[in-house]
């Protein structure tokens, strides 16, 4: 079974700047998907981005990227230019392709951005 | 845009009583899945469903079961509310295959407190 760990549970950025998510998984299979979902308070969990582990290339979705690490099993998100409306609960996942395939969580990280 | 809705947000239940939710999703996904969300212990899974009439276990299913009669609909009973499944229930469905396949969408969530 993987596991997904969130060592922080919260962080703290200044509008304007740049944070990075950190996030380590551990699995044994080499067939998974990395994702990185945002939660606003009260509000609907919504897909951030997602990296299929055979890709080299780190995903990026507009201010949102990736430093997928695969060798290190790190998958951290990187937010450039920090605007309010990110603050949000971020959770980091693990699926693993294949029969019964299930999608593991961390423990998630509450970002909070200052104005 | 894929629209996964949850028939209540908030539920106000007594000890003893059967609970249903019920999540409807209206993008033909084969897979859905019951999430119960609680603080310091991210997403866990409950329940998934690959097909109609087709139920898997999943993490932390003691206390609950499901049904899917049909593909677009998945509902969450509690046989018998109990105090300790006071929390946050999130229903997500998924595509198997394709450009977008195993991304998990989520529903709005369903605070559910049992007196």
């Amino acid at each position: 079974a993987q596991t997904v760990t969130q060592s922080q549970p919260e962080m703290s950025v200044q509008e304007a700047e740049t944070v990075t998510l950190s996030c380590t998984y551990d699995t044994s299979e080499s067939d998974y998907y990395l994702f990185w979902y945002k939660q606003p308070p009260s509000r609907q969990m919504i897909l951030v981005i997602r990296q299929e582990a055979y890709k080299q290339q780190n995903a990026t979705e507009n201010r949102f990227s990736v430093n997928f690490q695969k060798a290190a099993k790190s998958f951290s998100l990187k937010i450039s230019d920090s605007q309010l409306g990110d603050a949000a609960m971020y959770f980091c996942a693990c699926l693993v392709t294949g029969a019964n395939s299930k999608l593991t969580f961390g423990k998630g990280i509450t970002l909070s951005v200052r104005p | 845009d894929v629209k996964v809705t949850q028939s209540s947000r908030y539920l106000v239940k007594r000890t003893g009583e059967k609970v249903f939710l019920e999540c409807v999703q209206d993008m033909d996904h084969e897979n859905m899945f019951w999430y119960r969300q609680d603080p310091g212990l991210g997403l866990r899974l409950i329940y998934f469903s690959y097909d109609v009439k087709m139920k898997e276990k999943g993490d932390i299913p003691e206390g609950y079961s499901v049904s899917r009669e049909k593909k677009e609909r998945f509902s969450l009973i509690l046989e018998s509310a109990s105090t300790n499944q006071t929390s946050m229930y999130l229903c997500a469905s998924s595509f198997w295959t394709g450009p977008k396949g195993e991304t998990q969408y989520f529903g709005p969530g369903t605070r559910l407190l049992v007196l």
